[in-house]
């Protein structure tokens, strides 16, 4: 199993559209989970953290389901900015070390 | 500025030369990283430093790449006798001390592009 494992997409939809990206990590035991979107041609921003309550911000929000081992984030009423690539990051190993998976990219389109 | 600051924003050199890639990190950040991100591909780890802990160089693709950082500040990242497959944009990310067993957020800075001739 990879340590943090995303569908690639890509993943096209329509304004309006409500879209859905999973990301599975390897380690029961990893405390620490973020989502974050690259931009093209930029560097990664954080888009938000992820507790293990669920957490919403606006039209995003993200789960935690620790026994599956796997986060996710739900975009409401896509809207053209919304297009980038979104990242999932997990801490996996005792030394606090954050892993990236490899991203889902996001087209919105008119 | 408060950010994670990178230079030289770009660089050209050509094939055998040796290039150094300067990352200061946000003031009180224990955790740095280097990534290398090729067009239009994913983040790829290079090497990560913990406080005073012996860095993680896991990620460094072969001898000719090399990384430092002094106490809890800037970090240098050296490729040696460069390669055209070298060309990428290295990003460089910091993150604060850990609370618990919890990772603080990563903040990135704008990266810098190297491209080899």
């Amino acid at each position: 199993r990879k340590e943090v494992e995303q569908d690639p997409g890509p993943f096209n939809v329509p304004e309006g559209a409500t879209v859905a990206f999973n990301c599975t990590y390897s380690n029961s035991a990893s405390q620490s989970f973020f989502w974050y979107r690259q931009d093209c041609r930029k560097e990664p921003k954080l888009l938000m953290s992820v507790y293990s309550s669920g957490n919403e911000d606006g039209r995003f929000t993200a789960q935690l389901n620790r026994a599956s081992q796997y986060i996710s984030l739900l975009i409401r009423d896509s809207k053209l900015s919304d297009s980038a690539t979104y990242l999932c990051v997990v801490n996996l190993r005792s030394n606090y070390k954050l892993t990236f998976g490899k991203g889902t990219l996001l087209t919105v389109n008119p | 500025g408060a950010g994670v600051s990178q230079s030289p924003s770009n660089k050209v050199t050509e094939k055998g030369k040796d290039v150094e890639l300067r990352c200061d990190p946000i003031s009180g950040h224990t955790a740095l990283y280097w990534y290398r991100q090729r067009l239009g591909q994913g983040l790829e780890f290079l090497i990560y430093f913990q406080g005073n802990s012996a860095p993680d160089k896991s990620g460094l693709p072969s001898d000719r790449f090399s990384a430092e950082r002094t106490g809890e500040s800037v970090s240098t990242l050296t490729i040696q006798r460069t390669q055209q497959e070298d060309s990428a944009v290295y990003l460089c990310a910091s993150s604060p001390p850990p609370r618990g067993a919890s990772t603080g957020e990563l903040f990135f800075g704008e990266g810098s592009r190297l491209t080899v001739l």
